[in-house]
């Protein structure tokens, strides 16, 4: 079935550090993708989706794109700041299914 | 104000007791979700919903149920809690057509002692 990998737990960074979290997927239909982030105390929000017209996405100065031969969608942002703490999850739409799969999470830790 | 509003957003249960979490929204989505979010699990779906009165498994329904009476409300229900159902719990709510974009509550923090 369907699966999306995110194999980084937990990344700390000091600011304005370059970010780099890595996501991978399996499917066999055509993929809808996109990035969730959790803030703490809240629920996750929808970040960016990553669209078919160019295969990148992008919100907030995040990047994700999109690559169909490696089969991953990495986020990135070039200078991350104390606030981007949060909890990060990349996703996809099931193919079979009305739902979504979510990877298990990336805790993103900015030291100021 | 908040779309997706859940309740209690804590509770502490007894082992073999019977828990109910609620969900409301006011985004007149069709698609209702529950989630549990367990460190190294993720967000791992327990049950969803296509609008009043059905219900489908998710990825995690063994030990829960639940109930969606009407478009707005969502409710999942542990008949006998278990310490491993120990977690947090989130709503969520989804236009049909976009299936991506989820809306999500705060959160209910479980304990089952």
């Amino acid at each position: 079935g369907d699966s999306v990998i995110q194999m980084q737990g937990q990344v700390t960074l000091s600011e304005n550090d370059f970010l780099f979290i890595n996501c991978t997927y399996s499917t066999t239909g055509y993929p809808t993708l996109f990035w969730y982030v959790q803030y703490s105390g809240e629920g996750p929000q929808l970040l960016l989706q990553v669209t078919t017209a160019n295969n990148k996405g992008s919100s907030r100065g995040f990047e994700a794109t999109y690559d169909k031969g490696t089969t991953s969608f990495h986020l990135q942002k070039t200078s991350v700041q104390e606030i981007d703490s949060a909890v990060y999850y990349c996703a996809m739409r099931d193919t079979n299914a009305y739902k979504v799969i979510f990877g298990k999470g990336t805790h993103l830790h900015v030291l100021p | 104000e908040a779309a997706v509003t859940q309740s209690p957003r804590n509770k502490v249960a007894v082992t073999g007791g019977k828990v109910t979490l609620s969900c409301n929204q006011t985004n007149n989505h069709n698609n209702m979700y529950w989630y549990r979010q367990d460190t190294g699990h993720g967000l791992r779906l327990i049950h969803y919903s296509y609008g009043a009165g059905s219900t489908e498994k998710g990825d995690i329904p063994d030990g829960y149920k639940a109930s969606r009476p009407s478009q707005e409300n969502f409710s999942l229900i542990l008949e006998l809690a278990t310490p491993s159902q120990t977690s947090v719990y989130f709503c969520a709510s989804g236009d049909a057509n976009w299936v991506y974009e989820q809306y999500f509550g705060p959160g209910t923090r479980l304990t089952v002692l």
